[in-house]
């Protein structure tokens, strides 16, 4: 059974400070797909970044960055120089490639940047 | 190209009263799925389907049922409303055709059942 766990709940920072995000995922398939989505206080859920089981190159886009370790079942999500725009609920997600495209989603961290 | 469309985006319904939550999509995706997302909670999967014609139960199924009998369409009704189905409900699609992807939300339906 997959499982996904995001023990913070709530970050605050300020304007300009860097936010990490924790995600730890559980799995017993070797292929696995890692995302993380963005839900505004509009409420829709915005794509933001998507991983493949074999491929651990940690990337950065523009303010995004993320840290994919499989040793440690870890997907860390870096905002660096928050912005207001960026308070919002993230959502780390899991699917394994034989389980039909499911998605299982962590709790959310709520992210609140103040100027 | 408007994606995931869902309707309607409000509603409230009365305890034992039934409705269709209205879900389509235009890219094409064999994948479709229903979440439910309760307040300060994640997303729980109600049902989902690979494909016209086979949809299959998710985590919380109880309460609903689907259909899909066309690739674009991916209704969602529920039966005899009760107030534990008070949430906000999405519908996402998504293409497993050889290549990942993520999952495309629509925007949400809000659902009150009194």
């Amino acid at each position: 059974a997959q499982k996904v766990t995001q023990a913070q709940t709530e970050i605050s920072v300020v304007e300009k400070e860097d936010v990490t995000l924790d995600c730890v995922y559980e799995t017993r398939d070797t292929t696995y797909y890692l995302f993380w989505y963005k839900q505004p206080p509009s409420g829709e859920l915005v794509f933001l970044i998507r991983r493949n089981s074999f491929d651990e190159q940690n990337e950065i886009s523009g303010r995004y960055s993320w840290n994919f370790q499989k040793s440690t079942s870890s997907f860390n999500f870096t905002i660096t120089a928050s912005q207001v725009v960026d308070s919002a609920v993230y959502f780390c997600a899991l699917s394994e490639a034989d389980s039909w495209g499911k998605f299982q989603f962590g709790a959310g961290t709520q992210v609140v940047v103040t100027p | 190209n408007a994606g995931v469309t869902q309707t309607p985006k409000f509603r409230i319904l009365k305890i034992g009263q039934s409705m269709t939550l209205q879900c389509t999509q235009d890219m094409n995706h064999n994948y479709m799925y229903w979440y439910r997302q309760d307040p300060g909670m994640g997303l729980k999967l109600i049902y989902y389907s690979v494909g016209a014609g086979i949809t299959d139960k998710g985590e919380v199924p109880n309460g609903y049922n689907v259909s899909r009998s066309t690739t674009e369409d991916f209704p969602l009704r529920l039966e005899l409303a009760a107030p534990s189905q008070t949430s906000v409900y999405f519908c996402a699609s998504s293409n497993r055709q050889g290549i990942d992807t993520e999952a495309f939300f629509g925007q949400g339906t809000r659902l009150t059942v009194v």
